[in-house]
């Protein structure tokens, strides 16, 4: 059973920073592209960074980008998201996503979620 | 960006009724389009790849349909448990772009 277990999640102050995890297990994980997507409260879903199955490829939304960093350990079968310089406008829950096996980029399996709120 | 662009915002309908979202692009997306299935409180669940393509384990009661820049979420004999939020999502190129979202009510 394929699952993804985020954690890192909490309150912070503008411009500190977090680091999110996501544990995966079930599948080989080396072979998937990885993703970030975040959801603000009561909003709707937003693409945050995707990576590529070895790491070497990196994707961004504009307003995060040289903020946040995507990356994975694909021998620890982790993906990570560091989150710098944070905003208010940062506050959602941070889900991770499997790209599904294909050349277009969906989601096929998600995370439970992670909280992060930036805050004074 | 490709902007995904989703009506309405909304919807009532009853068990066992039929309901139709659609979902606009900027552009062209060459059928590059999912939908995803959220209920409140839980992640999201893919439902439909490629525009019409129905995933692994989702009834056939979901259909999609479309093409260009415009697409569409049929649901037949609306069920309990599809009353949620349904979102589309271009998968053409990055940056990746949902729609807004439609909430599925129960009338």
């Amino acid at each position: 059973e394929v699952q993804l277990v985020e954690s890192g999640g909490g309150l912070v102050q503008p411009g500190r920073s977090l680091k999110l995890s996501c544990a995966a297990s079930g599948f080989t994980f080396s072979n998937y592209g990885m993703a970030w997507v975040c959801q603000a409260p009561t909003k709707g879903l937003e693409w945050v960074a995707s990576i590529s199955t070895g790491g070497g490829n990196t994707y961004y939304r504009d307003s995060v980008k040289g903020r946040f960093t995507i990356s994975r350990d694909n021998a620890k079968n982790t993906l990570y998201l560091q989150m710098d310089s944070l905003r208010s406008e940062d506050t959602a829950t941070y889900y991770c996503a499997r790209h599904t096996d294909s050349s277009y980029i969906y989601f096929d399996y998600w995370g439970q979620g992670v909280m992060v709120t930036v805050s004074s | 960006d490709i902007q995904m662009t989703q009506s309405p915002a909304s919807l009532s309908a009853s068990l066992g009724e039929t309901v139709t979202i659609e979902c606009l692009a900027s552009e062209d997306i060459y059928d590059i389009l999912a939908w995803y299935q959220q209920k409140p409180g839980k992640s999201p669940q893919l439902l439909i790849y490629d525009a019409s393509s129905l995933h692994t384990g989702v009834p056939s009661r979901f259909s999609g349909s479309g093409s260009g820049t415009q697409y569409s979420l049929k649901i037949n004999s609306l069920q309990p448990e599809d009353f949620a939020s349904y979102y589309c999502q271009n998968g053409l190129s990055a940056p990746l772009t949902f729609g807004s979202g439609t909430k599925l009510e129960i009338k």
